[in-house]
């Protein structure tokens, strides 16, 4: 069945400092969706990428959809305390389905 | 707040017994979504309706485990037998055009 990984699983990074994660699926997608959970929290919506190669950006956010469909990457620039938390890529099969399947998570700690 | 309100927030069980949690989203998303998470862990994907239909279910979904909703509003997700191995938190999500609004979720303990 679909697979949606992540890497790395934790990221510490010095306040300031870029940060990056990384999403693979195992099957082409319809679509992306990022979260965002923070500790205690429930996963919160973030953005969805729909077209191959979309990028789009949110503040210090800039988020990818690879060409092929397949990956994607979200990059924050200039970490600030605010970021800590963890970050989920989603996916939707290319298949006319609604099952979202989630990656294990990227969690980031921001170092003041 | 999404909207999405799960009940009871936390459930602390023996194992064998039957628990069962609820879920009322937002009215005018039609499709709902169960799923489990555990520590260090993404969502796990359980379930998800179509209005009253259930449309897919996941391997995990074991006979121990259903989840209904009856009347395309709210939902329920009832485990039997619960085993300690089924210690998670266990999120409702409501969605209309594929982004998903999570509820708080509902913390399963079983001793």
């Amino acid at each position: 069945g679909q697979q949606v990984m992540q890497i790395p699983q934790y990221q510490h990074v010095q306040e300031g400092e870029d940060f990056t994660t990384y999403c693979n699926s195992s099957t082409t997608l319809s679509n992306i969706q990022w979260y965002k959970q923070r500790p205690g929290g429930h996963p919160v919506f973030l953005i969805q990428l729909v077209k191959s190669g979309e990028v789009k950006k949110q503040k210090r956010l800039t988020f990818q959809f690879g060409e092929a469909k397949k990956n994607s990457s979200l990059h924050i620039t200039a970490t600030q305390t605010t970021d800590v938390g963890t970050y989920f890529c989603a996916g939707y099969g290319s298949s006319n389905t609604g099952k979202l399947i989630f990656g294990q998570g990227t969690t980031l700690q921001v170092k003041p | 707040d999404t909207g999405v309100s799960q009940d009871p927030r936390h459930k602390i069980t023996k194992r064998g017994q039957n628990v069962t949690f609820r879920c009322d989203p937002i009215s005018e998303h039609n499709r709902l979504y169960w799923y489990r998470q555990t520590l260090g862990q993404g969502p796990e994907f359980l379930t998800y309706f179509q209005n009253e239909a259930q449309l897919e279910k996941s391997r995990l979904l074991s006979d121990r485990f259903s989840a209904e909703r009856p009347k395309g509003s709210f939902s329920t997700l009832e485990i039997q037998r619960t085993e300690q191995g089924d210690s998670a938190m266990y999120l409702c999500a409501a969605a209309e055009l594929g982004e998903l609004f999570f509820g708080e979720g509902s913390r399963l303990t079983v001793l």
